[in-house]
């Protein structure tokens, strides 16, 4: 069975640092490129990030750039999310998902993993 | 960037209504154009890509069309497990925006 499964939330300070795994199975994972997705309690989807199947494309939304990290093992099948200078409005299920061959729209999804960024 | 914008932001149908959601592009995205369901509490699902390309498993009374700036998904006939929200995502380049969503519910 193909499936991502996201790990790693918790409740954290603001200013403080969290990392997000994904494991990936039922595919090659080092074939394809994979994204990170967040929704805030109540509000709809947003692109947060994304990396090529070899890691040589990397992106960000502008709110996350210069404070996240994406990066993957493919030795792992493992996708992370390195995150610092946490914020509240950071606060939010993320979902790691699997890009298409050759696009970046989100396949397969995880079941998500909550960050609480609060005092 | 470009910007996404979807309409209405809700809507109740009739089991049985079309229903029609629309989806705008500030500029032309090349037809990389994807549409996703998210029940209630569940995890969002895959539906259509590529403007019109129905994903494997996906009922055939949910299509995509559209071209250039203006993009549409449609419910042939709206039934109880369609209730939902749906999400359209540009992806030809960055960032790969969502557009706001659209809660549909039966009347």
């Amino acid at each position: 069975e193909v499936q991502v499964v996201e790990s790693g939330g918790g409740l954290v300070k603001p200013g403080g640092s969290l990392r997000l795994s994904c494991t990936a199975s039922g595919f090659i994972f080092s074939n394809f490129g994979m994204n990170w997705v967040r929704q805030a309690p109540g509000k709809g989807l947003e692109w947060v990030s994304s990396i090529s199947s070899s890691s040589t494309y990397i992106f960000y939304s502008d709110s996350v750039k210069g404070r996240f990290t994406v990066s993957r093992g493919n030795a792992k099948n493992s996708l992370y999310l390195q995150m610092n200078r946490l914020r509240a409005e950071d606060t939010a299920l993320y979902y790691c998902a699997t890009g298409a061959y050759g696009d970046y729209y989100s396949v397969i999804w995880g079941r998500g993993t909550l960050v609480t960024v609060s005092s | 960037d470009i910007q996404m914008t979807q309409s209405p932001s809700s809507l109740s149908a009739s089991l049985g209504d079309r229903v029609t959601i629309t989806c705008r592009a500030s500029q032309g995205i090349n037809n990389h154009l994807a549409w996703y369901q998210q029940k209630p509490g569940k995890v969002p699902k895959l539906l259509i890509y590529g403007t019109s390309t129905l994903q494997s498993g996906v009922p055939s009374r949910f299509s995509g069309s559209g071209s250039g700036t203006d993009f549409t998904l449609t419910i042939s006939s709206l039934q109880p497990e369609d209730v939902a929200s749906y999400y359209c995502q540009k992806y030809d380049s960055v960032p790969f925006t969502f557009a706001g969503g659209t809660k549909v519910d039966i009347k």
